[in-house]
């Protein structure tokens, strides 16, 4: 099972909008709509952001959203914050009771 | 205190076995699955396996990296899951996480412990 594909590094100023992609195949992302998205300091555990695509737990930002188009899904994070800067994990179920993660985004705040 | 702590990381040659162990508190533990997930220092997570639940017969799944190697158990009197991992490879260090996919349709893991280290080397 391979890795899904996210971008290496996306950044942005404070305020702006950002979106991360997280590509993968009919065989995953495509083919469920399990995918969640997890924020991680360096050296932490990482963090539950957005899951089931588009649902976003209690306690989250709403200026953190997700979404998906074909065997693409995406987190948007609105009104950039300093706080914000972090790395990013996407993670989709991929049958057979497995599951598989992105390579991770560096998000920076510029 | 929602929480998973994991334990039982160290250094270990190649070829030889480990276990770790997730003890969880403040969540109703028989409930949910378990999964352990790792990460290898500078990369990205990876999924290593998943034991369900009692009512769904503690169904275990591993990724292919693992298979055969590495075996998920549960001990559900005493709130804690765990990880044996046999003849270990050098691409085997990370840091070992275990994390909770709560019962129902979601498909998440909500709760994450603050991981262990796993060195394997010579």
């Amino acid at each position: 099972q391979s890795a899904l594909t996210q971008p290496a590094s996306v950044s942005g100023s404070p305020g702006q909008s950002i979106t991360i992609s997280c590509t993968g195949t009919s065989s995953d992302v495509g083919g469920y709509n399990y995918v969640s998205w997890y924020q991680q300091y360096p050296g932490k555990a990482p963090k539950l952001m957005i899951y089931d695509v588009s649902k976003r737990p209690s306690g989250v930002s709403n200026r953190f959203s997700g979404s998906k188009s074909g065997n693409t899904a995406s987190l948007t994070i609105s009104g950039l914050q300093a706080e914000d800067e972090a790395d990013y994990y996407c993670c989709s179920y991929a049958g057979s009771s497995t599951w598989v993660f992105g390579g991770g985004t560096k998000v920076t705040v510029l | 205190e929602v929480q998973l702590v994991e334990s039982g990381g160290g250094l270990v040659q190649p070829g030889g076995s480990l276990k770790l162990s997730c003890a969880a508190s403040g969540f109703t533990f028989s409930g949910s699955a378990m999964h352990w997930v790792r990460q290898a220092s500078g990369k990205g997570l990876e999924w290593v396996g998943r034991i369900r639940s009692r009512a769904n017969s503690y169904a275990t799944a591993y990724a292919a990296s693992v298979k055969g190697r590495f075996t998920i158990s549960r001990d559900d009197s005493k709130n804690m899951a765990s990880l044996q991992m046999n003849s270990l490879k050098i691409e085997d260090t990370a840091v070992y996480y275990c994390t909770r996919q709560p019962p129902g349709d979601s498909d998440v893991f909500d709760i994450w412990g603050q991981g262990t280290m796993v060195t394997v080397s010579s």
